[in-house]
């Protein structure tokens, strides 16, 4: 299986840019599909949106005018740009791979607090 | 979108009893593309059951999934001291993907 590890700020204020980024090891990122999924403290999980090896992207519609997904085969790694964040955003967000929807390998988690 | 409901909100059971866990759906789940994962405190989600009926790569025998349609079932036959934790389920047949808010099996 492959191993997955988030990297990004922790903290942000409101109306910042979060900007993640999920580093792929122990396999190849030309495979599969790739994903962001967050967390709320002490709630539920919420599919962000997902790419595929061609670049092409998937968008949770609740989320998808914030949204950005790109995929960098090279480093093989991919990446998460949320807009516009706000108090709502503060979760813990996870990447994670799998194939025909469902996710099979994720991160650890990072968590990011929005908070002026 | 389809709207996932997971009941009952919390299982109370001891080690070595059975627990039966729902997941009803707001409209039916194409091609039972249905999956179960397990999240223990401070850990990321694990994928136990995807198609609704199929074991993932390492999941033990005693986790099992049924169902098809609106209504699925995660029964774990044995509780082991391991198994209690928070269990979602998760729908992939239409876009977008969407969780169901949960069943906490906590030990009575």
């Amino acid at each position: 299986q492959v191993q997955l590890q988030e990297s990004g700020p922790g903290l942000l204020r409101p109306s910042e840019t979060l900007s993640l980024t999920c580093s792929v090891s122990r396999g190849s990122i030309s495979r599969y599909y790739w994903s962001w999924i967050r967390q709320p403290p002490g709630k539920g999980l919420e599919w962000i949106g997902s790419v595929s090896v061609t670049g092409s992207t998937n968008y949770n519609p609740s989320l998808k005018s914030r949204v950005t997904i790109l995929i960098d085969r090279p480093n093989n790694q991919f990446s998460l740009n949320l807009t516009s964040v706000t108090a709502a955003d503060t979760a813990v967000f996870y990447c994670a791979s799998g194939v025909a929807g469902t996710f099979d390998s994720w991160g650890q988690g990072t968590a990011v607090t929005v908070s002026s | 979108e389809i709207v996932l409901t997971q009941s009952p909100g919390t299982l109370s059971l001891s080690p070595g009893e059975r627990a039966t866990l729902s997941c009803r759906a707001s409209q039916t789940v194409s091609r039972s593309y249905l999956a179960w994962y397990q999240q223990r405190p401070g850990q990321a989600p694990r994928l136990l059951i995807y198609g609704a009926t199929s074991r993932a790569t390492g999941i033990p025998d005693r986790f099992s999934g049924s169902g098809s349609g609106t209504d699925f079932t995660l029964t774990i036959r044995r509780l082991e001291p391991e198994d209690f934790a928070v269990y979602y389920c998760q729908q992939y047949g239409s876009s977008p993907a969407t969780f169901g808010q949960g069943t906490k099996v906590e030990i009575k």
